[in-house]
């Protein structure tokens, strides 16, 4: 499996816009960027996931590198309720199915 | 809603006592998860079914059995508990769909502790 890095933990300050990077330099062409968050005492949450292009929805951005080797999940307003580990994944359906290889993740932490 | 449920949240069992984990889900998907996550770790994917298909991860110990009656039900049993096996266990589902890439609906786990 394709890995990743992502800084252990990061710190915003609420109502302000979020940038969680994550570097896979060893992607392939098909391996999907997924990120999940897992809130205090919850199961993972599904956040956004793209391919080659930026991505939006009502949760979040994904900007992704025209390398593909780095994306940035970002967070518009930042709420205390968003304080969560945020998980950047690669997802390879052809060749290993729909599983998720959970790596370390970053802890956000937000200030009010 | 349609939801993934996770019973019980909180299992007690005591060491070599074997404990049954279970999870419905109202998503008509037709891939389960099965994941272990202990204190201040990462999920870590234990087996899934994809439809009847069971696939085990190659370190998921022979402790660990699995089963799938339908498509909405899915069992976690674990045959005889060790301390090492107090975890969050946690269910999740997907719609499979060849090379597409889905994402995957979480329970909220079942916290079980051995005693």
């Amino acid at each position: 499996d394709a890995k990743t890095t992502q800084p252990n933990s990061m710190e915003s300050n609420e109502e302000e816009p979020v940038h969680l990077p994550c570097n896979h330099s060893t992607i392939s062409g098909t391996d999907y960027i997924h990120w999940y968050r897992q809130l205090p005492s919850q199961g993972p949450e599904y956040v956004i996931h793209g391919l080659t292009s930026n991505v939006n929805n009502r949760m979040a951005s994904l900007a992704i590198a025209e390398d593909r080797k780095s994306s940035t999940l970002i967070l518009h307003r930042a709420t205390l309720r968003d304080a969560a580990v945020y998980y950047c994944i690669l997802l390879n359906p052809k060749e290993y199915g729909n599983k998720l290889v959970f790596g370390a993740g970053t802890i956000l932490r937000v200030k009010s | 809603d349609a939801m993934v449920i996770q019973n019980p949240r909180y299992q007690v069992t005591q060491f070599g006592k074997p404990v049954t984990l279970s999870c419905s889900q109202t998503l008509n998907h037709n891939v389960m998860y099965w994941y272990q996550q202990k204190s201040s770790q990462a999920p870590k994917l234990l087996f899934h079914y994809y439809d009847k298909d069971f696939n085990n991860e190659a370190d998921t110990p022979d402790n660990f059995q699995s089963r799938r009656p339908n498509t909405s039900f899915c069992f976690l049993d674990i045959r005889s508990p060790g301390l090492g096996d107090a975890a969050m266990y946690l269910c999740a589902t997907s719609r499979q769909g060849g090379s597409l890439s889905n994402e995957q609906f979480f329970g909220p786990g079942t916290r079980l502790t051995v005693l």
